[in-house]
């Protein structure tokens, strides 16, 4: 069975702050990695992916790729009250098929 | 960016009556879409894989005879619940991989369609 976890959270951060999510994966074949972010009652929308270890930076979003300890993580910078949401990490074995979702990590921005 | 829509964004039907729910890729030709199913404070649940032209693959437990999906073209694909009931009461969401993505694999998602069944 393929599993990608994460924290439930909530995961609160003061504005301003570093928000860091994380999620790893049990499948070791796994070839895309992606960050969606959830606000409630609406689709996810796609803020980042990755393909390759290391660091991938966009704006004040970075994703981590670990593939030898199967990890992804997420780094928002500067968090501000609109990145409230849910952010839901996925993982994909091949091009073409579904991606599998972590059941997400709730993270809370105080002002 | 790509551009899924969904339609309708929201329908409240009777138990027993089947609704269609339609997914369009607006900028781009999907040759796959997904359809996926959450349910309150849960995550996005896959329930098939269509590709164009040829049957949706089901994920176990989805019943494909309740769920009948369509994709006819590159820029639509359909969903239809038929004799829905009250359990089938869900957030339903589509997404599209574009074909022209090459070795990319991002998928967008359409803006979900809520259903309530009375």
């Amino acid at each position: 069975q393929k599993e990608v976890e994460q924290n439930s959270g909530p995961l609160s951060v003061p504005e301003g702050a570093i928000a860091s999510l994380n999620c790893t994966y049990s499948d070791r074949g796994s070839q895309s990695f992606f960050w969606y972010r959830q606000y409630s009652g609406k689709s996810p929308e796609l803020i980042m992916f990755i393909y390759s270890n290391g660091d991938k930076e966009d704006g004040r979003f970075t994703a981590q790729l670990n593939k030898a300890s199967q990890y992804v993580s997420l780094l928002i910078r500067d968090s501000q009250p609109s990145d409230s949401a849910t952010y839901l990490c996925a993982v994909n074995a091949q091009a073409g098929t579904a991606l599998i979702f972590g059941k997400g990590t709730t993270l809370s921005v105080s002002s | 960016g790509a551009v899924v829509s969904q339609h309708p964004s929201r329908v409240i039907c009777k138990s027993g009556t089947s609704v269609k729910i339609e997914c369009r890729s607006l900028d781009f030709q999907a040759t796959t879409m997904f359809w996926y199913r959450q349910f309150p404070k849960q995550s996005l649940m896959l329930m098939a894989t269509s590709n164009e032209g040829s049957k949706a693959t089901y994920e176990q437990g989805v019943e494909k005879d309740k769920f009948l999906i369509n994709h006819a073209s590159l820029t639509l694909s359909t969903l239809t619940v038929t004799s829905a009931h009250p359990e089938d009461s869900s957030f339903y969401i589509c997404s599209a991989r574009s074909r022209t993505s090459g070795g990319s694999n991002e998928q967008y998602f359409g803006p979900g369609t809520r259903l309530t069944v009375t």
